[in-house]
């Protein structure tokens, strides 16, 4: 079965640098989002982006974040100046249509020091 | 608002017994989808199981079952013959047809299944 692959499993960045996430979604699903969930808390919804345009963010995905398709498999997430409260599971999914289910990534464990 | 409210944070079932798990949420949308995600030590989020909210009768897939009450806004999964892999964090979520945009998670449901 197709799955989203998120790499790296685990980064572990020096607070005030920038980090890029790194995501492959199934290879024909159009619609990509990225998730985070802080240890213990709930899953968040970050932002959607759909034919190169961010479709809807939430009041997280503030001006330190940016999503990028940079070619036709990728899809990435760049936090520029990371904080202390950044760290953070941070999933990636994707669908092929946004009735249908949205499929996650493994996860990306990042770690700010 | 739209919210998920997972009332139980933390479960446990002895193995081959059945489980239900409990989810409420509140929305003023008619139309939309409600999903269980599982999320095993390993962190990763799978789909278990997903209901159309204008389908009446409940989704099933295999030992896992939902009780759908639309007029209660409750969402509950039904865990069967549980067994040791079943051991996870579950998530209630819920996604209207006005925001395909995104799912919103439930604060989740840690389920122990003890051998």
């Amino acid at each position: 079965e197709p799955e989203v692959t998120q790499t790296p499993s685990h980064q572990v960045t020096q607070m005030g640098q920038e980090v890029i996430l790194r995501c492959v979604p199934i290879s024909n699903h159009l619609y990509f989002y990225w998730y985070r969930q802080i240890l213990g808390q709930k899953v968040e919804f970050l932002v959607s982006f759909y034919n190169n345009e961010i479709s809807e963010k939430s009041e997280i995905f503030d001006d330190q974040f940016s999503v990028e398709r940079p070619d036709g498999s990728n899809f990435t997430l760049k936090i520029r100046s990371t904080k202390l409260e950044d760290s953070a599971m941070y999933f990636c999914a994707s669908s092929e249509d946004p009735r249908k289910p949205q499929h996650f990534g493994d996860g990306t464990r990042l770690s700010i020091l | 608002a739209q919210t998920v409210t997972q009332s139980q944070p933390e479960m446990s079932v002895q193995e081959a017994e059945t489980v239900t798990l409990s989810c409420t949420y509140d929305t003023s949308e008619s139309n939309y989808y409600l999903f269980w995600y599982k999320q095993p030590p390993s962190r990763q989020m799978i789909l278990v199981i997903r209901q159309e909210a204008y389908k009446q009768q409940n989704a099933t897939e295999n030992r896992f079952s939902v009780n759908f009450q639309k007029a209660a806004k409750s969402f509950s999964l039904k865990i069967s013959d549980s067994q040791l892999g079943d051991t996870a964090m579950y998530f209630c979520a819920f996604m209207t047809l006005d925001s395909y945009d995104k799912v919103i998670f439930g604060p989740g449901t840690s389920l122990s299944v003890i051998p």
